[in-house]
């Protein structure tokens, strides 16, 4: 498909388990995106990836949380240990280099920490 | 430090009533994005429209209209004669020079029911 790709669409897991998060960009798209939906917070900005720069890890909330992104393409988001507080929407996005461009989101991965 | 403020957390309309959703940012930068998103019941996040700082200009997409207002810092959406395929939560939000563009600041999201 030409949007951005998330996987899985559902994951509930155990608390203190390990969690990873697919996430597949439009193709072409050099900026990638994780950000986190929960109802007390609202969306919240985690990770950015551009090109081959140093990802903006600033909104990482814990050391728990890790995101790579492999050839430029494909990232994967991981939750270690994860806790209660982490179940939320994960919500991927991608776009182009241009300056102000906008971000195109795929459906995102409702996790559930139980 | 920016931030978006969406003071209507829920409006309810009949369908073809007109409806604006508020937005109300601060940014300590002269060059920024502004940018409206729906989010339908399906979960996916909807780009509508983006404006830059330097383009005060309204713009009117169909049934859909905005108004930039930088004197007040508002980014203000109307729907004109709403319909029910409009529910859906709305979201304004940011993207500023000094973070490179890169990340957006969300407001809370307005959640509008548009019933028959």
């Amino acid at each position: 498909g030409a949007g951005v790709s998330q996987s899985p669409s559902n994951k509930v897991t155990e608390k203190g388990k390990d969690v990873e998060l697919r996430c597949d960009p439009i193709s072409g798209h050099t900026a990638l995106y994780w950000y986190r939906q929960s109802l007390g917070q609202g969306l919240e900005f985690l990770i950015y990836f551009q090109g081959n720069s140093a990802p903006d890890k600033s909104g990482l909330p814990s050391d728990r949380f890790s995101a790579e992104r492999t050839g430029g393409s494909v990232s994967t988001l991981t939750i270690q240990r994860t806790q209660q507080e982490d179940s939320a929407v994960y919500l991927c996005a991608s776009s182009s280099k241009d300056r102000g461009s906008e971000a195109f989101f795929g459906q995102g991965t409702r996790l559930t920490v139980v | 430090a920016q931030k978006v403020t969406q003071a209507q957390t829920e409006i309810s309309v009949v369908e073809k009533e007109d409806v604006t959703l508020d937005c109300v940012y601060e940014t300590r930068d002269t060059t920024y994005y502004l940018f409206w998103y729906k989010q339908p019941p399906s979960g996916e996040l909807v780009f509508l429209i983006r404006r830059n700082s330097f383009d005060e200009q309204n713009e009117i997409s169909g049934r859909y209209s905005w108004n930039f207002q930088k004197s007040t810092s508002s980014f203000n959406f109307t729907i004109t004669a709403s319909q029910v395929v409009d529910s859906a939560v709305y979201f304004c939000a940011l993207s500023e020079a000094g973070r490179g563009y890169s990340t957006l600041t969300f407001g809370k999201g307005t959640m509008l029911l548009v019933s028959p």
